[in-house]
């Protein structure tokens, strides 16, 4: 079984300071682990993926992601935050032997303030 | 490259009307993922299809739901006799290929409201 726990339903920043997005990880194999984004009313976009190369990862938009096996997490970093930075983004788990079907978090919420 | 389409974006349904979701993968992905996204809520997996083929639909409901991906013509979602808890966002996503870590393309979704 696999599952992902997202530690803030919502984080307000204020632009142009570091953004920090909390996610940790559950699974009985080694996973691939992904953050996707989710504009109001549109469909989801992948910011990037780890999948057992580096394991600082960096994706689109400045954004990026070290994962910590020790600790089980995945945390999502950008070092400012800009405005058009605001939407939902998404943690998300897929592991071998559960195929490639993808387990979602709740999600976190992210607001930036002039 | 198109991306994964589908539609129709908005569909309003009555209670006890069908409701017929299509998605169109991108040009080359052979592998299609239905996922339903609950007000407030993360996506959920429903079911995942390679073309005549449902290979996990562990997801799904057991009742009034079904899904297919034809040889040819896009993948469908099907949900017979629509309740008002069927009111979702459902999201295609299409891969190259079925293993660990190939990236899945979503689609923009379907805002499916049962009245």
């Amino acid at each position: 079984a696999q599952s992902v726990t997202q530690l803030d339903s919502h984080v307000s920043v204020s632009e142009g300071t570091p953004v920090l997005l909390r996610c940790n990880y559950s699974s009985s194999y080694s996973p691939s682990l992904f953050w996707y984004v989710q504009h109001p009313n549109k469909g989801l976009q992948l910011l990037l993926k780890y999948t057992s190369a580096a394991t600082l990862v960096k994706g689109i938009n400045g954004f990026e992601a070290e994962f910590k096996k020790s600790e089980t997490s995945f945390h999502l970093t950008k070092p400012s935050a800009h405005m058009s930075d605001a939407a939902e983004y998404f943690c998300v788990v897929s592991a071998t032997g559960g195929g490639n079907k993808l387990t979602f978090g709740t999600g976190t919420q992210l607001k930036v303030e002039l | 490259n198109a991306g994964v389409m589908q539609n129709p974006r908005h569909l309003v349904r009555r209670r006890g009307q069908e409701a017929r979701l299509r998605c169109s993968p991108m040009k080359g992905h052979s592998h299609v993922y239905w996922y339903r996204q609950l007000p407030e809520e993360g996506l959920k997996f429903m079911v995942y299809l390679q073309k005549e083929n449902i290979i996990d639909e562990s997801g799904m409901p057991k009742e009034r739901f079904s899904a297919e991906f034809p040889k040819e013509g896009p993948s469908i979602l099907r949900i017979q006799q629509v309740v008002r808890g069927d009111s979702a966002a459902y999201f295609c996503a299409s891969s190259r290929a079925g293993d660990l870590g190939y990236e899945q393309y979503f689609g923009p979704g379907t805002r499916l409201t049962v009245t």
